[in-house]
């Protein structure tokens, strides 16, 4: 079956340290892996996606995440966090790559909080 | 560009009465189009998907239907609503043709409160 982890429900980060959202798979063949941000009461929004070549993935927003094939990671990140990336954020897999109908599994979501 | 549009952005209704829910694609042709609910601000749910007019596919059997009388048109409904249903309703469209065709890209959303 396949499957997206977001082990962690919480990630709390002074603003201006780096931040890291963790994301781990479990998906036949090579999925296609996308990031996507949730402020309250608003749709989801794209902020990156691997589909291949570089392991690391930059995004809108300065965000960026790392694909670790070995360790069935997408794990996403910042290098200084703003107190504006306060949010809800979801990881999701792609597993079928040979179909049309693009059907996405998403995690549970991990909440962001950047203190000031 | 393509916009996607949801109305009603928040409703609330009665136990046991009729549910429309209207989603639209602007600048776009023949999108694969998705109903996602969200329980308690988090964990989306997969409801319904379509790859063409008139052509639905449902994921969980519940209390809800979806259709898509037009190309870029996508409702979902119910006939009688429980309180189960609950939630914030989200629309997404993605296009099965061009390089960024495995992006979904979500709507405002609906939240519906059933009491």
């Amino acid at each position: 079956a396949q499957s997206v982890a977001q082990p962690e429900d919480q990630v709390n980060v002074a603003e201006g340290n780096p931040l890291t959202v963790k994301c781990t798979y479990s998906v036949s063949g090579n999925p296609y892996l996308f990031w996507y941000v949730q402020y309250p009461n608003r749709g989801l929004q794209f902020l990156l996606k691997y589909i291949t070549g570089d392991n690391l993935v930059k995004g809108s927003y300065g965000f960026e995440a790392e694909f670790n094939k070995s360790q069935t990671s997408f794990h996403l990140k910042k290098p200084s966090a703003l107190v504006s990336d306060s949010a809800l954020y979801f990881c999701a897999v792609r597993p079928d790559r040979g179909s049309t109908l693009g059907r996405l599994y998403f995690g549970r979501g991990t909440q962001l909080t950047v203190w000031p | 560009s393509q916009t996607i549009h949801q109305w009603p952005a928040t409703l609330v209704q009665p136990v046991g009465s009729p549910l429309s829910l209207e989603c639209t694609v602007e600048g776009t042709s023949n999108p694969n189009l998705y109903w996602y609910r969200q329980a308690a601000g988090r964990g989306l749910q997969l409801l319904f998907y379509s790859v063409g007019i008139g052509q639905i596919s449902s994921e969980v059997p519940q209390n809800l239907s979806a259709s898509r009388p037009q190309d870029r048109q996508f409702i979902l409904s119910s006939k009688k609503l429980l309180l189960s249903d609950s939630g914030f309703y989200l629309c997404a469209w993605s296009n099965p043709f061009r390089g960024e065709k495995d992006t979904q890209y979500f709507g405002p959303g609906t939240r519906l409160t059933v009491l």
